[in-house]
């Protein structure tokens, strides 16, 4: 069974600093890897989908990288403003469906 | 709509209720998913839609909860005899055909069951 996890739980950062944030995940047979992004009370939003057969993707001050055979991903976001709090989620698709971490909680301190 | 969406965006109960939590996908989009996310967790899969039918309901937790899509658009999650334990965040994403890795998502529903 997929397990996906998501270190720190949350972190909390002022504006300026690059942000890491880190996601393991237990079974390397994974159709794509994305990151989505929750605000307080709202849906997903996809930041970044990357296929199996890739090894990063950027938008803006995004980049996320993938290693498959150490079943990790990592998400860049370089310097940090106050509107990227909320928390990100790292979800491996296999199938149809998504398995999805915990989550890391951030705040960007003004 | 421009997304989709889901409704109510809150919903209490008592213990032992019946609940439906209604989910519209964006048009066209022929897979619907329901997933309930716990608090601090990120989100669990409950069922998956490719049109009318349930390609697949292994998420479901117990046989309490039900889902349907009668007809391959809004569907309807229906859980009997709440518990406490289901108290969490239900969400719905949809999907084009042959995009199933691909789901956008909605805002979800917040149970509570007193």
């Amino acid at each position: 069974k997929q397990e996906v996890t998501q270190i720190p739980a949350a972190l909390s950062v002022p504006e300026g600093e690059n942000l890491v944030l880190n996601c393991s995940f237990t079974d390397s047979a994974i159709y794509n890897l994305q990151w989505f992004r929750q605000d307080p009370g709202k849906g997903l939003t996809s930041l970044l989908l990357i296929q199996s057969s890739q090894r990063e993707q950027t938008s803006g001050r995004l980049n996320a990288s993938l290693d498959k055979s150490s079943g990790r991903s990592t998400l860049y976001i370089a310097a940090s403003q106050p509107g990227d709090s909320a928390t990100y989620l790292c979800a491996v698709t296999a199938g149809n469906k998504l398995t999805f971490g915990g989550g890391t909680r951030v705040l960007v301190k003004p | 709509g421009a997304g989709v969406s889901q409704t109510p965006s809150n919903k209490v109960t008592e213990k032992g209720k019946y609940v439906e939590l209604r989910c519209d996908p964006i048009s066209g989009h022929t897979a619907l998913y329901w997933y309930r996310q716990s608090l601090g967790q990120g989100p669990e899969f409950l069922i998956y839609f490719q049109g009318t039918g349930a390609a697949d309901d292994s998420g479901l937790p117990n046989d309490r909860f039900f889902a349907v899509r009668p007809e391959g658009s809004v569907s309807t999650l229906k859980i009997q005899r709440t518990e406490r334990g289901d108290s969490a965040v239900y969400l719905c994403a949809s999907s084009l055909k042959g995009r199933e890795n691909e789901q956008f998502f909605g805002p979800g529903t917040r149970l509570t069951v007193l």
